[in-house]
């Protein structure tokens, strides 16, 4: 099973900063095989980004993904009030399926 | 627009079975480009695969919950559906019903989720 770390467990900022956000695995991720999901308290997660770097329809141009291997990071260029929430990474490249234990991105 | 709704009962007791069922709307969920999917959230923890099911029938679960759990399609009502036997107050989380899109492996819709309390 991969195991994901995602640090730091928070992150607090304030708008219009920026946020980076890390996801580290446990073995190498073939093919960036990596998601993030965006949660809001009493909402379902929304997919970010898929693929480490390639934004899901209708997600701002201010989130971006990249990395491979075992290091991914998730950016967010300047913090909107709407984007304090918690992100989770998710692989997909092997079975099990597993998220990483979150970052919550609070305001300062 | 495809649409995931759960349902089902709030409270279940130790030793029985969880049984949800999620409605799609806006498509069929005979339609081939999806797969079906359950996750879920215990309160105030992270994320947990529970299974998934394609198109062809095939089925995959956690191995965590493997010898516990069962993903069905119900074409009929236009759902599927998360069955759950022998639970404990560990299952109690938030059940997501998501789906993805066939040749992926992420869950780009996903339905609001339910609470599920196992307690006497």
């Amino acid at each position: 099973e991969i195991v994901l770390t995602q640090s730091p467990g928070t992150l607090s900022l304030s708008p219009g900063e920026r946020a980076i956000l890390s996801c580290r695995a446990s073995q190498s991720i073939s093919s960036s095989y990596l998601a993030w999901y965006q949660q809001k308290r009493g909402q379902a997660p929304r997919l970010l980004i898929y693929g480490a770097s390639y934004r899901a329809t209708g997600i701002p141009d201010r989130f971006s993904g990249s990395g491979s291997g075992t290091d991914f990071t998730l950016t967010i260029s300047r913090l909107e009030p709407e984007d304090f929430a918690m992100y989770y990474c998710q692989q997909y490249d092997s079975s099990p399926l597993t998220f990483g234990g979150g970052t919550k991105v609070e305001i300062k | 627009q495809l649409q995931l709704q759960e349902s089902g009962p709030g409270l279940v007791k130790p030793s029985e079975t969880l049984s949800l069922p999620c409605t799609v709307s806006g498509g069929s969920i005979r339609n081939s480009n999806y797969y079906w999917v359950w996750v879920r959230q215990p309160p105030g923890k992270g994320l947990e695969w529970i299974g998934s099911i394609y198109y062809d029938g095939n089925t995959y679960y956690n191995p965590s919950l493997n010898s516990r759990v069962t993903v069905s399609v119900d074409t009929s009502n236009n759902q599927f559906s998360l069955k759950l036997i022998s639970v404990t107050a560990a299952d109690t989380a938030v059940y997501f019903c998501a789906s993805g899109q066939q040749g992926t492996a992420y869950f780009d819709l996903w339905g609001q989720g339910t609470l599920v309390t196992v307690s006497s």
